[in-house]
């Protein structure tokens, strides 16, 4: 059972324009969402986090939106630039379970020039 | 100091061996992770150290064997391993303690070979 899922394992956006990556959870106790950037051989780097508390979270040209009651959030990269291409993810987590995150599959990002 | 580091990069061992996986960081981080990742997979806990202590063990087979320690080490002990077994292997440490996580530091992983 997948508790977190990113549909698209793809997405190719030009330069400049704004990127929308989503992600889908099933876990109504998840209370905590960051996003994860991995380029190939590198392990995950923390972008942004958002807590169940808040609907939006902004951080420079990254935002996550949250939307609890379609257990819904997505990551906004505007403008979008040739570096940000690499394999997003989304987790989840309970806060207080100890650090346990659950991984969505990942959404491949490219950016063309 | 803000890195995860981890060694070897790449190992390559055959199903006889005893091997280990390392992990170090110096962010004074209470809670260090292991996590398995497949090619085109999401990375999947393994195991989870609060204040060196084994916190969480996500049912993980006995042929691998977590050990930490002090704050600032990981080990991964790898015995009898078996080729579906070949996995990048991350580690990973947060400042939370058991009410929180904060987000999580990765190092750049192993890539782990069983023949």
């Amino acid at each position: 059972d997948q508790q977190v899922k990113q549909n698209s394992p793809s997405l190719s956006v030009q330069e400049g324009r704004i990127s929308i990556l989503n992600c889908d959870y099933t876990n109504s106790m998840f209370d905590y969402f960051l996003w994860y950037k991995k380029y190939p051989a590198e392990g995950p780097t923390f972008l942004i986090s958002i807590s169940s508390i808040k609907d939006k979270n902004e951080d420079g040209r990254f935002t996550v939106f949250l939307n609890k009651s379609a257990k819904h959030l997505s990551l906004h990269i505007v403008p979008s630039q040739p570096g940000d291409s690499a394999v997003y993810f989304c987790a989840a987590s309970v806060l207080g379970t100890g650090g346990k995150l659950i991984f969505g599959q990942g959404t491949e990002l490219s950016v063309k020039p | 100091d803000t890195e995860v580091t981890q060694t070897p990069k790449h190992l390559v061992m055959g199903m006889t061996n005893k091997k280990s996986l390392k992990c170090e960081q110096h962010m004074g981080h209470r809670a260090m992770y292991w996590y398995k990742q497949k090619a085109k997979k999401p990375p999947e806990l393994m195991f989870v150290y609060s204040y060196e202590k084994l916190s969480i063990n996500e049912s993980v087979p006995s042929r691998f064997s977590p050990e930490c320690p002090n704050s600032s080490l990981l080990n991964l002990h790898l015995h009898a391993l078996q080729p579906e077994d070949s996995a990048l292997y991350l580690c990973a440490s947060s400042q939370g303690d058991r009410a929180s996580i904060g987000e999580q530091f990765f190092g750049p992983g192993t890539r782990l070979t069983v023949l």
